[in-house]
């Protein structure tokens, strides 16, 4: 299964809200898709798995949606520190798990 | 607090070894399925192996099987990656990851270290 993520870069000012979107191409199972944020310089962090479920300590600016192919990632306002890469991923019970190529959300 | 502590890292030429640890400490380490990820400019996160909670399961992306081997010492919190016959390829930040669920492994990564350079250069 093939993750396409649009789009590539979003230029946003903060207090904007963000639509992320995470297409796959072919349906995931029990919406098995997660999201994860990455500043610069740092590892990955898990916000979302189950489609929107939020992870431990995440804020609810942000949210998940979608079932089947497509997928949201919402964040309803940006704050200084949301300006980073966002990756959505499908999981299952068994390997290979498998990453979109990320969309960046930059300062206009 | 969860903390994963990865090392090992370096310059190695191709065709080489080496090898990888990550020490984990906050959380029982001995119930998670552990995973390393790699993330290079130009194939962005992949994910490359897993290990059962007991160390009795082990699973690698197509790109490292037979060359790469994952293991764990419960005793020590401590998770390994060896590396064999290393291509240009790899050359990568090399993550450890705990899984989300314990006693089992979905591949959600949960909590990440902060990762180790590998370069793989003549």
């Amino acid at each position: 299964i093939v993750l396409a993520q649009s789009p590539g870069t979003l230029s946003l000012s903060p207090g904007e809200r963000a639509t992320l979107s995470c297409r796959a191409s072919q349906t995931l199972s029990s919406n098995y898709l997660a999201w994860y944020q990455q500043k610069l310089g740092q590892a990955p962090r898990l916000l979302i798995y189950g489609a929107s479920t939020r992870a431990a300590g995440i804020p609810d600016r942000f949210s998940g949606s979608g079932s089947g192919t497509d997928f949201t990632l919402t964040i309803s306002r940006l704050e200084p520190e949301d300006f980073a890469v966002y990756y959505c991923q499908k999981y299952s019970a068994w390997p290979p798990w498998t990453f979109g190529p990320g969309t960046k959300v930059e300062v206009k | 607090q969860v903390q994963l502590v990865e090392s090992g890292g370096g310059v190695v030429q191709p065709g080489r070894s080496l090898s990888l640890s990550c020490v984990a400490s906050g959380f029982s380490f001995s119930i998670y399925g552990m995973h390393w990820v790699r993330q290079s400019p130009g194939k962005g996160l992949e994910w490359v192996a897993v290990i059962s909670y007991d160390g009795r399961n082990t699973f690698y992306a197509d790109s490292v099987k037979g060359r790469f081997t994952i293991s764990r010492d419960n005793s020590k919190n401590t998770l390994y990656l060896q590396m064999n016959s290393l291509r240009a390829e790899d050359t990568a930040v090399y993550y450890c990851a705990n899984d989300l669920y314990s006693k089992s492994s979905w591949g959600v990564f949960d909590y990440w270290g902060q990762g180790t350079q590998v370069t793989v250069s003549s």
